[in-house]
């Protein structure tokens, strides 16, 4: 069966303190995986997908990166606005649909 | 480009009743998920369609639970006889294939 594991649970960053957030996945092969930020009371934004090992990208303050095992969430000099939870979750590739698994999140909290 | 609608945003039912959500694909989207988010715990997949068919319903509950995607109009969850349990947000996502999952704002649904 498919895991996400996402760490921390939470977390808590001055102003300007770069970080990173990590998503280790088991899975059998892999689609895609998938970075989502999510607001209280909100559904989950996307943010990033990611193909393949070694393949980053990046938006704004945001850089995501990807291993064979699992996926790293940088936030560079964060703002109170990035305050949020950060979700991964990964589609495995065998052979037509393969339903998504979502990790249970960073709840990020990112202090003036 | 309006994204994933869903309606209503709050519903509240009393035990027994039945509740009714529903959503709208993102303009040019034929494909449609539901998830179940309960507080503090990550995203559960609960049913993936297409126009007019089931593909993968194997993270519904056997009973009380259905969902259809028909030809016309928006795809509609609907929980019979609703219970305590009951009680979550429910998110809609739709994509132009099995990729990349845009989601909706989400209906949350208390039961008295």
């Amino acid at each position: 069966e498919d895991q996400v594991t996402q760490s921390p649970e939470a977390l808590r960053l001055q102003e300007g303190e770069s970080s990173s957030l990590n998503c280790s996945y088991t899975v059998s092969g892999l689609r895609g995986l998938f970075w989502y930020r999510q607001d209280p009371g909100k559904g989950p934004e996307f943010l990033f997908t990611l193909y393949s090992a070694g393949e980053e990208k990046e938006k704004e303050r945001l850089k995501a990166t990807l291993t064979k095992k699992e996926s790293f969430l940088h936030i560079t000099a964060p703002k109170p606005e990035d305050s949020a939870t950060y979700l991964c979750a990964v589609q495995p590739s065998s052979g037509g649909y393969q339903k998504v698994t979502f990790g249970t999140g960073t709840k990020l909290q990112v202090i003036p | 480009n309006a994204g994933v609608m869903q309606n209503p945003r709050h519903l509240v039912r009393r035990r027994g009743q039945e509740a009714r959500l529903r959503c709208s694909p993102m303009k040019g989207h034929s494909h449609v998920y539901w998830y179940r988010q309960l507080p503090e715990e990550g995203l559960k997949f609960m049913v993936y369609l297409q126009k007019e068919n089931i593909i993968d319903e194997s993270g519904m509950p056997k009973e009380r639970f259905s969902a259809e995607f028909p030809k016309e109009g928006p795809s509609i969850l609907r929980i019979q006889q609703v219970v305590r349990g009951d009680s979550a947000a429910y998110f809609c996502a739709s994509s132009t294939s099995t990729d990349t999952q845009y989601f909706g704002p989400g209906t949350r649904l208390t039961v008295l």
